[in-house]
């Protein structure tokens, strides 16, 4: 079975300081993962994925996420956070050699910079 | 502009009484789900198609129905809705193509059921 866990519910940041949010997933062989983000009364919107190659993605409005093997991570990050990026933040993930049936969401974690 | 169209943005209805949420994509997608979002659990899958007549269940089905008739659109039904039915709807549609796999999403559906 597919899933993600984000650790924590709520990250609170300065703006001007650098954010992780934290994603670990379980899956069976190589994962797809993607991160996308949240604003008040919106949609979701795709920030970045990872499928194959470099552990590093980068993705929109700066953030970028690095994906960990061994650790089963994929930690999202900004080095510098803006008060806008202020939102609720989804991790998920699907098994590259199942069916495309479904993505595995996280429960979310809401994020906070304050100015 | 690529996107997914919801309707309606806001929906407030009684116990029972039959109700549609329509959902459009522009992008040719094959593929398309839909899901809820409820405060806690995340976003969960209520039903998804792989192309048009081909439509299976996702993780809570129960209370729900979709039709995929054409490629573009894909229905959410709820024959006889319940107040645990109230939650954030949203709709998803993906190529099937592994480059440019990835889930854009529809703005949302907030169904209140009283």
């Amino acid at each position: 079975a597919q899933s993600v866990a984000q650790p924590e519910d709520q990250v609170n940041v300065a703006e001007g300081n650098p954010l992780t949010v934290k994603c670990t997933y379980s899956v069976s062989g190589n994962p797809y993962l993607f991160w996308y983000v949240q604003y008040p009364n919106r949609g979701l919107q795709f920030l970045l994925k990872y499928i194959t190659g470099d552990n590093l993605v980068k993705g929109s409005y700066g953030f970028e996420a690095e994906f960990n093997k061994s650790q089963t991570s994929f930690h999202l990050k900004k080095p510098s956070a803006l008060v806008s990026d202020s939102a609720l933040y989804f991790c998920a993930v699907r098994a590259l050699n199942t069916g495309f049936q479904k993505l595995v969401f996280g429960t979310g974690t809401r994020l906070l910079v304050s100015p | 502009e690529a996107q997914v169209t919801q309707n309606p943005r806001y929906l407030i209805t009684v116990t029972g009484k039959k109700l549609t949420v329509t959902c459009s994509q522009n992008m040719n997608h094959e593929y398309m789900s839909w899901y809820r979002q409820d405060p806690g659990l995340g976003l969960r899958q209520i039903y998804y198609s792989m192309n048009v007549e081909v439509t299976d269940k996702g993780d809570v089905p129960e209370g729900y129905k979709v039709s995929r008739k054409e490629k573009r659109n894909f229905p959410l039904i709820l024959e006889s809705p319940s107040p645990n039915q109230t939650s954030l709807y949203f709709c998803a549609s993906s190529s099937l193509d592994r480059k440019n796999y990835g889930y854009t999403f529809g703005s949302g559906t907030r169904l209140t059921v009283v």
